[in-house]
Formats: structure tokens, sequence, C-alpha cells
């Protein structure tokens, strides 16, 4: 059964400190994970889509890696307005279904 | 760019009462995802559009759920016969088949059912 574990499930860190978010998934060929923010009340927003093993992609203090059974979410020098929860996803080769974590809520302290 | 727009975006009926969401995708996307979130859950698929074409729902979605999307535009999720538990953020996402996976959310429907 497809499915992805999202861990911590909450984090505080202190502004400038650097952490990681896990992602890790279980799928039957994987055509796609997507890492997605969410501030309260609102809807996920885009943040990257990752495809094979290696890839890496960046935006400013976060930096998204895949393997062939986790992803990672850097965090580097946080700041307060990176507080949100960070929703991880994935797409199967087949079928249109998108499989979300429960998220990691990350508080970042001044 | 008006990105995706749900209405409502509150909602609170009460047990027994149909409802109907509406949401209008990014103009031009093609497929068009219906969402269900809970407090503290990620989001859960309901159902997936291409066009006018409903061609994915999930297994686990009642029979009280409905959801079209006439003429490949906007779509309308309907529940029948509302639970307590169908109280939830409805969440709709757009995305342009060309352009891979990238979803774009809409800001949600909160439905609140006492």
């Amino acid at each position: 059964e497809d499915q992805v574990t999202q861990s911590p499930e909450a984090l505080r860190l202190q502004e400038g400190e650097s952490s990681s978010l896990n992602c890790s998934y279980t799928v039957s060929g994987l055509r796609g994970l997507f890492w997605y923010r969410q501030d309260p009340g609102k809807g996920p927003e885009f943040l990257f889509t990752l495809y094979s093993a290696g890839e890496e992609k960046e935006k400013e203090r976060l930096k998204a890696t895949l393997t062939k059974k986790e992803s990672f979410l850097h965090i580097t020098a946080p700041k307060p307005e990176d507080s949100a929860t960070y929703l991880c996803a994935v797409r199967r080769n087949t079928g249109n279904q998108f499989y979300f974590g429960t998220g990691t809520s990350l508080t970042v302290i001044p | 760019d008006t990105g995706v727009s749900q209405d409502p975006r509150h909602k609170i009926t009460k047990r027994g009462q149909n409802v109907t969401f509406r949401c209008d995708p990014i103009s031009e996307h093609n497929r068009l995802y219906w969402y269900r979130q809970t407090l503290g859950q990620g989001p859960e698929f309901l159902t997936y559009f291409q066009n006018e074409a409903q061609l994915e729902k999930s297994r686990l979605l009642s029979d009280r759920f409905s959801a079209e999307r006439p003429k490949g535009s906007f779509s309308t999720l309907e529940i029948q016969r509302t639970e307590q538990g169908d109280s939830a953020m409805y969440l709709c996402a757009s995305s342009l088949e060309t352009s891979g996976e990238t979803q774009y959310f809409g800001p949600g429907t909160r439905l609140l059912v006492l």
C-alpha cells in the first residue's frame, strides 16, 4: 500500500538554526515527489517537484533532495516567516492520485 | 493570474442538509482535483477531472459526494445529507497537463456540520 510518512510531526527552531525535515515513502513506481508549504487556514503552496533519486532543488533558504526511499527538506538559517506546515506528497506512475503525508509543523522562534 | 478561487470560504450547516461548493481553476488548466483535509492531517484525494471528464474517484468516497465539471471550466462538489464527520476543509487544485505535475491550490472551503 502506498504510504507517505513525515517526521518530525513538529519542530521548533531558533532563528538561524538549520535543520531538515524528512519524508519517507513507499510507492510502487514513483512518478514524482512534491513539497508544499501550508499556512494556517490556507491552501497548500507549491514549493518543489522531484522526479528521480539524486535530484536536488533549491529556493531561497530551502533545499529539497530525493533518494529512492525518502526526501529531505533542508532549511538553512530559517527566519520566523518560514514558520508553517510543510507537506510532502507522492504520485505514482499509474493513476492520478496524489498521496500526502500528515506534514511537519515548523515554528521558528526569533 | 487570479489563481484558484473557491466559494464559499466558510459554510455552517445542520446535519442532514445538502451543501454545494464551487471551484474556479486557473484559466486554461485542464486538470482539476478535489481534496478533503481535517485538522492535523494532509489533504486526502477525493476526485480528479481532466477537462470535463471525471477520471478518478477515491474508493473511500461516499456516494453522498458528487462532483461535476461542466464544460471543463469551474467545478462543483456536492455533499448530500451531511454528517458531522463531513466537517473539514475542502480544497480544490488545478494544473496544466503540459506543465508537469504542479498543482495550484485554492484557499479552501471550511465546512462545519452541526
